[in-house]
């Protein structure tokens, strides 16, 4: 069973770069896209971006000048930095698999809140 | 990208059928057939319900079924039942690679 499991801190300051990793199990970091989504509180979901395993990358359009994400294949792990967070950017961020075969996120880790404060 | 539209919120009694509309454009929706749908509970991760328009994963049931004309996608729920309250939310692949999410519509089930 494919599993995924988001790590990182639950409170950023206003400003600075909100990290987060997505440790994968259960499933090939190297057979599929791996997506970062988000989604504020009471509010609908955001997709922020994807990797694939070679390193390609595709973000969206409204945060592409913020946002890197890495792929470390030796570690099954992919990464979120998300630079200059506002009171906007918190949310409960999730890592998903972007299955090439369905054209679907199948796979969803449980989610992760961070919030934006001083 | 502008978010895929959907209502806000539909309702229906137990047993009842309803059908949820997600509209893009054909930079989206419309030009491609990878729009999936997505079930969520308070408080858990997203489900998938729905991918490529109209299929099901194993282990969905078969009262979950979706379609698509145009720049509509939409997603029908029949025999409702009371387990089926959630939010639901489309998604579909882009014109530039990327991905699109729509807002999302409450179901309630009275």
């Amino acid at each position: 069973q494919v599993q995924l499991q988001e790590s990182g801190p639950g409170l950023v300051k206003p400003s600075e770069t909100l990290s987060l990793t997505c440790t994968v199990s259960g499933s090939s970091i190297s057979s599929s896209y791996w997506s970062w989504i988000r989604q504020p509180p009471g509010k609908g979901l955001e997709w922020i971006g994807y990797i694939y395993y070679s390193g390609s990358t595709s973000y969206n359009p409204s945060l592409k000048s913020r946002v890197t994400i890495s792929v470390d294949t030796s570690k099954s792990q992919f990464s979120l930095k998300l630079s200059s967070v506002t009171a906007a950017d918190t949310a409960v961020y999730y890592c998903a698999r972007d299955s090439a075969i369905l054209d679907a996120f199948d796979f969803w880790g449980q989610g992760t809140m961070v919030t934006v404060s001083s | 990208q502008s978010a895929l539209t959907q209502p806000a919120s539909v309702s229906g009694s137990p047993g009842q059928s309803i059908t949820i509309s997600c509209t893009g454009t054909s930079s989206d929706v419309g030009g491609y057939k990878y729009v999936s749908w997505y079930q969520q509970h308070p408080g858990k991760d997203p489900k998938l319900m729905i991918y490529d328009v109209s299929n099901r994963p194993s282990g969905v049931s078969n009262r979950f079924s979706g379609s698509k004309s145009g720049n509509t996608a939409s997603l029908t729920i029949s025999g409702l039942q009371a387990e089926d309250e959630a939010d639901y939310y489309c998604s579909s692949y882009t014109s530039t690679s990327t991905r699109v999410f729509g807002g999302g519509t409450k179901l309630t089930v009275l």
